[in-house]
């Protein structure tokens, strides 16, 4: 069974600073789709950004990319240029059957102004 | 607009009480989702439909009861329910095409359940 982790249960920066949360995953499939989600306060979970695993090149959306490493099995999602509206709950999420979706713990980051 | 609205925002039941929750989808999705969100745990999957069918129960207690009478309707009864089942409660769908997990689930807000 897949598992995804992610180890930082809490960050907090300062706005306009880069953040940089780690997600890590297991896995034998060699195939599959990486997501985080964003949970603001508001409750409602947004996708943020998504990365194919056949797909080399790093994901980017605006202001938010992120590093995978296939052999590593790890996708952090880098944020950068922080904005207060950037404060929510991130969840990394790991697709590999259709419907399934596995999802890590969650980092609450708080960016401060 | 989220395309996904769930009612009600925050219900708060006795243990005795019968209630559902309803998630509506307004994005023509073929695919349904129950989550429980408890805090310091990942979402745990309770339900799929695709199709309007059930498609995975993931050994959720019978005391939960999903029911999806359209592919834009779905809802999750709820009888004699346990303190310990206080949590958020979330819908998705996504436009099932098969293979793999390309399609994204969109969500709604959330209800917000307290079991006294």
């Amino acid at each position: 069974a897949q598992t995804v982790t992610q180890s930082q249960p809490e960050m907090s920066v300062q706005e306009a600073e880069t953040v940089t949360l780690s997600c890590t995953y297991d896995t034998s499939e060699n195939n599959y789709y990486l997501f985080w989600y964003k949970q603001p306060p508001s409750r409602q979970m947004i996708l943020v950004i998504r990365q194919e695993a056949y797909k080399q090149q790093n994901a980017t959306e605006n202001r938010f990319s992120v590093n995978f490493q296939k052999a590593a099995k790890s996708f952090s999602l880098k944020i950068s240029d922080s904005q207060l509206g950037d404060t929510a709950m991130y969840f990394c999420a790991f697709g590999r059957g259709a419907q399934k979706l596995v999802f890590g713990q969650g980092t609450r980051l708080t960016i401060n102004p | 607009e989220t395309g996904v609205t769930q009612t009600p925002r925050h219900l708060v039941m006795g243990m005795t009480n019968k209630k559902s929750l309803k998630c509506e989808q307004h994005l023509g999705h073929n695919a349904m989702y129950w989550y429980k969100q408890s805090a310091k745990k990942p979402l745990e999957l309770m339900f799929v439909y695709s199709l309007e069918e059930r498609v995975e129960n993931n050994s959720v207690p019978s005391r939960f009861s999903p029911e999806c009478p359209n592919s834009s309707h779905l809802f999750l009864h709820l009888h004699t329910l346990q303190p310990e089942d206080s949590a958020l409660y979330l819908c998705a769908s996504s436009q099932d095409s098969g293979g793999l997990a390309k399609n994204i689930q969109y969500f709604g807000a959330g209800t917000r359940l307290s079991v006294l």
